[in-house]
């Protein structure tokens, strides 16, 4: 099956700069890839995401970049506020796997004010 | 549009007895997936249901069941809970899953003693 692999697992910035979580996948079938924000007491929250189709989206102060030939694919935002600090998880999925939707490890973000 | 609920949030139960989890959808939406979250897996797919027929299967032993009515409204059931099936089980809906977004509900927190 597909192996989805993230880091880093914590960040801390500073309020207004720049963060980057980047996540790799082992399967080449893979061709949707999510990007998720949990806050504490709640479930997962779509931010974000990107078909295999495309090598950049952007959504206000939020990108994801694909890279399908090296098999990773990154989050990035920018001008980061206190509200921004919360768990990030990315996700692959592949037709391979009946769709099935593989997991990163998650990413502790802190956004100190 | 509402969004998934689940429902109960909260449930704490005894090793050898057994649980049933529900969720509803959002309005429309077909697929339903139900994944297990806890700190030392992370999120791990337990099984999806579209149209009331399971269309795939994660890793997880036979103990977890689930099923899906004609409304779309889906069921999880852990039969002989062991202590390790402590988690947050979290239900996501999508239109008609396959290349479709994935929507989280809140998820049920399970406790086993």
């Amino acid at each position: 099956g597909e192996n989805v692999e993230q880091h880093p697992s914590t960040l801390s910035v500073q309020e207004g700069d720049s963060a980057v979580i980047k996540c790799t996948y082992s399967d080449s079938a893979s061709n949707y890839f999510p990007w998720y924000k949990q806050e504490l007491g709640k479930g997962p929250q779509l931010i974000i995401d990107i078909r295999s189709n495309v090598g950049e989206k952007k959504d206000q102060r939020i990108a994801v970049t694909l890279n399908k030939t090296a098999k990773h694919f990154s989050l990035h935002i920018t001008e980061t506020q206190p509200e921004d600090s919360a768990v990030y998880f990315c996700a692959a999925r592949s037709w391979n796997t009946g769709n099935q939707f593989y997991f990163g490890t998650g990413t502790s973000l802190t956004v100190i004010p | 549009k509402a969004g998934v609920t689940q429902t109960p949030r909260y449930l704490i139960k005894t090793r050898g007895q057994q649980v049933t989890l529900s969720c509803s959808p959002i309005s429309g939406h077909r697929s339903v997936s139900w994944y297990q979250q806890t700190p030392g897996q992370g999120l791990q797919f337990l099984f999806e249901y579209f149209s009331e027929t399971q269309r795939n299967k994660g890793n997880f032993p036979g103990r977890f069941s689930g099923r899906q009515f004609s409304n779309s409204r889906s069921e999880m059931n852990v039969s002989t809970l062991e202590l390790g099936d402590s988690a947050l089980y979290l239900c996501a809906s999508s239109p008609l899953g396959g290349i479709d977004e994935q929507y989280f509900g809140p998820g049920t927190r399970l406790t086993v003693t």
